[in-house]
């Protein structure tokens, strides 16, 4: 029982440059979250996903897509990227009644 | 939307003393409160958490307190290790949107 499982773990992009983030669950989660986080504001939500084959819109989203193709899976996408954007990015899911996330061990991206 | 406050930033005390750390938010329809320890390098985990029926709650060293009407909730550590040097996260929950404070960065002096 992996828990929630980030790929990759580092990156570094320059600017405009495009890519994936992965997040795979094995726990059966209903709902699967991207959170940044940056220095001095804890964790920001970026989207998340109540089910599979759906998505919304969190805190700060511009710049981000995701997608829910399969329930076990969260993409975090950047199509274009930005400095603004260097950041540690964490997934966390929990299920449907329990409030209590568990999160990934985060992916540190830096956009040059 | 919530806002969620947390103070202190940055906490030292030594070996065996108490800690506490406190949040305030601010939508009162929040109703889950839940408090997550972050290690170097990896990713908060969650420690305790408490509902908005309860006022206090304990597993062990930690305990948690929650104030509706004042709209705050604090952790404490008792008996303060090592071990318990994090950065603490508190965060308020509302029909699918968790709010995080900015963070304690606790340091346990040996």
């Amino acid at each position: 029982n992996a828990g929630v499982t980030q790929t990759p773990k580092f990156r570094v992009l320059k600017t405009g440059q495009s890519m994936t983030l992965l997040c795979a669950q094995d726990m059966n989660h209903e709902y699967m979250y991207w959170y940044r986080q940056d220095p001095g504001m804890g964790l920001r939500l970026i989207h998340y996903s109540v089910g599979e084959g759906t998505t919304a819109k969190g805190e700060v989203p511009d710049g981000y897509n995701v997608s829910r193709l399969k329930k076990q899976n969260f993409l975090l996408g950047l199509e274009s990227a930005a400095p603004s954007q260097t950041s540690v990015y964490f997934c966390a899911s929990r299920v449907t009644g329990n409030y209590g996330y568990t999160f990934g061990s985060g992916t540190r991206l830096t956009v040059v | 939307g919530e806002n969620v406050e947390q103070h202190p930033s940055t906490l030292s005390v030594q070996e065996g003393d108490s800690a506490v750390i406190k949040c305030t938010y601010s939508d009162s329809a929040s109703n889950y409160f839940p408090w997550y320890k972050q290690e170097l390098g990896k990713g908060p985990q969650l420690i305790i958490d408490i509902r908005s029926n309860v006022g206090e709650k304990k597993d062990q060293r930690i305990a948690v307190t929650l104030n509706k009407t004042a709209k705050h909730f604090s952790l404490h550590i008792t008996e303060t290790q090592p071990e318990d040097s994090a950065v603490y996260f508190c965060a308020a929950y509302n029909n699918n949107d968790m709010r995080f404070g900015a963070g304690t960065r606790l340091t346990v002096k040996p």
